[in-house]
């Protein structure tokens, strides 16, 4: 079964600028999750899609947002890009939604190596 | 507050060595999940273990084992025979209703 994967794989944009990042999950998987994760700030969470519905939002502010499809694919978009953008976005999927009562295991794609200039 | 710490920014180990990563966790749910990830430098994200909070007995997969404390509220993580490969960031994460709550993780370092 092939993994979760994530395009593009790495990406330079500019201030100001609008990226839009893609995730696939693995076959059969309906939850996707994303994830910001920097050196210093280590891992922070985005937001987690189940059958096309946000369940949860972590603490970014709005320019983040996300939506996922039909097939389970899911996409974020960053608007307005800031110079603190700049991070790996890490994108993981499940079979069901991650949190309890039942603790989907989460996997991960590459990530994608977003650097904003 | 909800979080989980990982006491120990960065360890090492000689190869063929047994280490041991803590991991301690607030949580207030009686019903839960615990992970180890693994993040070699090649930056995929691997699950190590994963360990029901209603089970008593500690999980584990091959090298790799749990010392699951729930009352304490620790999570350690053993690594026995310590290779190369294992270099890593080790993440520590339990689940809560909505998502998962993450340890800032332990770079690992393996002496050859």
């Amino acid at each position: 079964k092939a993994g979760v994967t994530q395009t593009p794989r790495y990406l330079i944009k500019t201030r100001g600028q609008q990226v839009t990042l893609s995730c696939s999950p693995i076959s059969g998987h309906r939850s996707v999750s994303w994830y910001q994760q920097t050196p210093g700030q280590g891992l922070q969470f985005l937001f987690e899609y189940f059958s096309e519905t946000q369940r949860n939002k972590g603490n970014f502010p709005g320019r983040f947002s996300g939506r996922q499809f039909s097939n389970s694919r899911s996409e974020m978009n960053v608007s307005t890009l800031e110079l603190g953008d700049s991070a790996l976005y890490l994108c993981a999927s499940s079979l069901g939604p991650s949190g309890s009562p039942k603790g989907e295991t989460q996997y991960f794609g590459p990530g994608t190596r977003l650097l904003v200039l | 507050a909800q979080t989980v710490t990982q006491s120990q920014p960065e360890m090492s180990v000689q190869e063929a060595e047994t280490v041991t990563l803590s991991c301690t966790y607030d949580t207030s749910e009686s019903d839960y999940y615990l992970f180890w990830y693994k993040q070699p430098p090649s930056r995929q994200m691997i699950l190590v273990i994963r360990q029901e909070a209603y089970k008593q007995q500690n999980a584990t997969e091959n090298r790799f084992s749990v010392n699951f404390q729930k009352a304490a509220k620790s999570f350690s993580l053993k690594i026995s025979d310590s290779q190369l490969g294992d270099a890593a960031m080790y993440f520590c994460a339990y689940t809560t209703n909505y998502q998962l709550i993450w340890g800032a993780g332990t770079k690992l370092i393996i002496k050859p």
